[in-house]
């Protein structure tokens, strides 16, 4: 199956400053790469996600780059703000529209605790 | 629309008890998914289904059973609880298994 190690496991920033994540996957059959957020005590939230046949993908403050051919792709947030503080994740997926049982499997990293000081 | 419902929220249990986790959504999604959290490992897929009546094992199944009789509910089973089980679970949902998954808001689980 699929392995997906995510760096670093904990990263602390000064408002302001730029974040980023990285993450590897094995399976270069994986074609969808989605990000969730998980703020203290509530449930993971999907952020940003990219698909293989784009190499970036911006939404104000963070995007998304992949690199299929090095198998990585990061979580870039600009101009943090305390309220990005959270822990985020990376996963992994293999889309091919129809059903099997390996369709439907988010593989996740192990998740990187963002910390933003005001 | 409620999304993803997860029942109870917190649980205390005694080695060697049983109980049930319930996941019900109400987005005609196909896909569900159990999921447990613990500090350091990120989210392990215990088992997952594509569809009403199917389940499949995920990466830690061991120890837990699952069923799906209606498509809109997903139900987590611990036949013997172990302290080895104590962990955050979650419950998704997704309407075609690789885009966005729906969370539960988590079922904090300690076995004694």
């Amino acid at each position: 199956g699929e392995n997906v190690e995510q760096h670093p496991s904990t990263l602390s920033v000064q408002e302001g400053d730029s974040a980023v994540i990285k993450c590897t996957y094995s399976d270069s059959a994986s074609n969808y790469f989605p990000w969730y957020k998980q703020e203290l005590g509530k449930r993971p939230q999907l952020i940003i996600d990219i698909r293989s046949n784009v190499g970036e993908k911006k939404d104000q403050r963070i995007a998304v780059t992949l690199n299929k051919t090095a198998k990585h792709f990061s979580l870039h947030i600009t101009e943090t703000q305390p309220e990005d503080s959270a822990v985020y994740f990376c996963a992994a997926s293999t889309y091919s529209g129809g059903r099997g049982s390996t369709l439907g499997r988010l593989y996740f990293g192990r998740g990187t605790q963002l910390t933003v000081w005001p | 629309n409620a999304g993803v419902t997860q029942t109870p929220k917190f649980r205390v249990l005694k080695t060697g008890q049983s109980m049930t986790l319930l996941c019900a959504q109400d987005m005609n999604h196909e896909y569900m998914y159990w999921y447990r959290q613990d500090p350091g490992m990120g989210l392990r897929l215990i088992h997952y289904s594509v569809g009403e009546g199917t389940t499949a094992k995920g990466e830690v199944p061991d120890g837990y059973n699952v069923s799906r009789l209606k498509k809109q509910n997903f139900l987590l089973g611990l036949e013997s609880a172990a302290p080895s089980q104590t962990s955050v679970y979650f419950c998704a949902s997704s309407s075609t298994g690789a885009f966005e998954a729906f969370f539960g808001q988590g079922t904090r689980l300690t076995v004694v």
